[in-house]
């Protein structure tokens, strides 16, 4: 079956410190989102990828869909506390919105 | 825009009753709807796919008779934990999207289900 493997599984870093987490995949997909999610919440979408070799950025976030379309990474610049929390990266590998594989998470704690 | 509520946010029910559970889209209209489970430190595992207006669709090893899904219109799913028991326990999210694609879905806040 489909996997992804995501890394690093935490991350402990001083606050300003920039932070770079990435997912791959055994099989090509169509599409990567990355989300994050904050403890008792649900996962909030941070940002989405549609083409291999798209780059797209959401203030200090940036992502970006690999050309072999097999991995992404996030990265996080100049990092905050409200950073904290566990980003997943989520790949949908079929023709429908519900085909969607999550990474076992990066739990991301900074300190201040 | 592309709100999902869930309630209850939290709920405290004993073995062997059942639990149920709304999941809304405040701002959109959606005709499939998501239910995941969550244990404590893991990721999201999908449970089924609510389809407005016909039978759920459930992924493998998830019991529909324990899990029942309604999807009655265009805005709201349950989800009833029928017969709880402890090891039903766990945080509940749905997740829905706004258009067929791109494949985006936003997810609500999550309900917590503890038995006891």
């Amino acid at each position: 079956g489909q996997q992804l493997n995501q890394s690093p599984q935490s991350m402990f870093i001083q606050e300003g410190e920039d932070v770079s987490m990435n997912c791959t995949s055994s099989s090509i997909f169509n599409t990567w989102l990355w989300y994050k999610q904050d403890p008792g919440e649900g996962p909030v979408l941070l940002i989405a990828l549609y083409k291999a070799g798209e780059l797209t950025s959401n203030g200090r976030l940036t992502a970006q869909f690999g050309i072999t379309r097999k991995d992404s990474f996030l990265n996080i610049s100049a990092s905050i506390p409200s950073d904290v929390g566990i980003y997943f990266c989520v790949m949908n590998y079929g023709g429908s919105q519900g085909n969607l594989i999550f990474g076992k998470g990066t739990k991301l704690s900074v300190k201040p | 825009g592309a709100v999902v509520s869930q309630h209850p946010s939290r709920v405290i029910c004993k073995s062997g009753t059942s639990v149920k559970i709304e999941c809304r889209s405040l701002d959109f209209q959606a005709t499939t709807m998501f239910w995941y489970r969550q244990f404590p430190k893991k990721s999201l595992m999908l449970m089924a796919t609510s389809n407005e207006g016909s039978k759920a669709t459930y992924e493998q090893g998830v019991e529909k008779d324990k899990f029942l899904i309604n999807h009655a219109s265009l805005t709201l799913s349950t989800l009833t934990v029928t017969s709880a028991h402890p090891e039903d326990s766990s945080f509940y999210i749905c997740s829905a999207g706004d258009r067929p694609y791109p494949y985006e879905q936003y997810f609500g806040p999550g309900t917590r289900l503890t038995v006891t």
